[in-house]
């Protein structure tokens, strides 16, 4: 299987800042990765997908990057409603696997 | 629009069996594969398996021996059956419809959390 570690796991920032979060899979997946948003109550939503691709209605903001093993979450200009848990996915082969999670408060 | 909503009981004893139907709106099962995912409380996510669109089905080995999915397209409705269901399985379970294309998930149900307790 493939292993996606996934880093950190908590993160404190405030509205305005970026931030960024690791996602580092076991063997390369080119660019199968996903990311999403996780928040208490609402459906997880898909943000990113093929590394980079943003979803239809994720604000710009977001971006991410990588490919390979490596890939990044970035986040700038922090807006209250980004403060959730975010996952990242590789769908490159099956047993699609997912990174731990990292949390994102407000600081 | 496109929706998914789990739905089965929230409390199954241990040994037991797990039944959960996923109802879909907005998109047929016929042109898109519809997966489970699990979540226990607190943790992260674990695939557990897909209903192809030709009704074919692939799961996670982890869990082969004990899942089984199926489906009626006719009521677009998915259904999840996990036998000899242990503490380990207390989680909140989620349908997700993926792209088509690719095994990326675009829609979500909002997950339905289960117990297991005598």
């Amino acid at each position: 299987d493939v292993q996606m570690t996934q880093s950190p796991s908590y993160l404190a920032a405030s509205p305005g800042e970026s931030v960024f979060i690791s996602c580092k899979a076991s063997k390369s997946i080119s660019n199968y990765l996903a990311w999403y948003q996780q928040k208490p109550g609402e459906a997880n939503k898909l943000l990113i997908y093929s590394g980079s691709t943003l979803q239809s209605g994720t604000p710009s903001r977001f971006s991410g990057s990588g490919s390979g093993t490596d890939f990044t979450l970035t986040i700038r200009n922090l807006e209250p409603e980004d403060f959730a848990v975010y996952y990242c996915q590789q769908y490159y082969e099956k047993p699609l696997t997912f990174g731990s999670g990292t949390k994102l408060e407000i600081k | 629009q496109v929706q998914l909503k789990e739905s089965g009981p929230g409390l199954v004893q241990p040994s037991q069996t797990l039944s959960l139907t996923c109802t879909v709106s907005g998109f047929s099962l016929t042109s898109y594969n519809v997966h489970w995912v699990r979540q226990p409380t607190g943790k992260g996510l674990e695939w557990m398996g897909v209903i192809w669109t030709g009704g074919s089905t692939d799961y996670n080995s982890a869990l082969k021996s004990r899942l089984s999915i199926s489906r009626d397209t006719s009521k677009s409705q998915v259904f999840l059956k996990m036998n000899s269901l242990q503490t380990e399985d207390i989680a909140t379970y989620y349908c997700a419809r993926d792209n088509s294309d690719s095994y990326y998930f675009d829609y979500w149900g909002q997950g339905v959390m289960v117990t297991v307790s005598s």
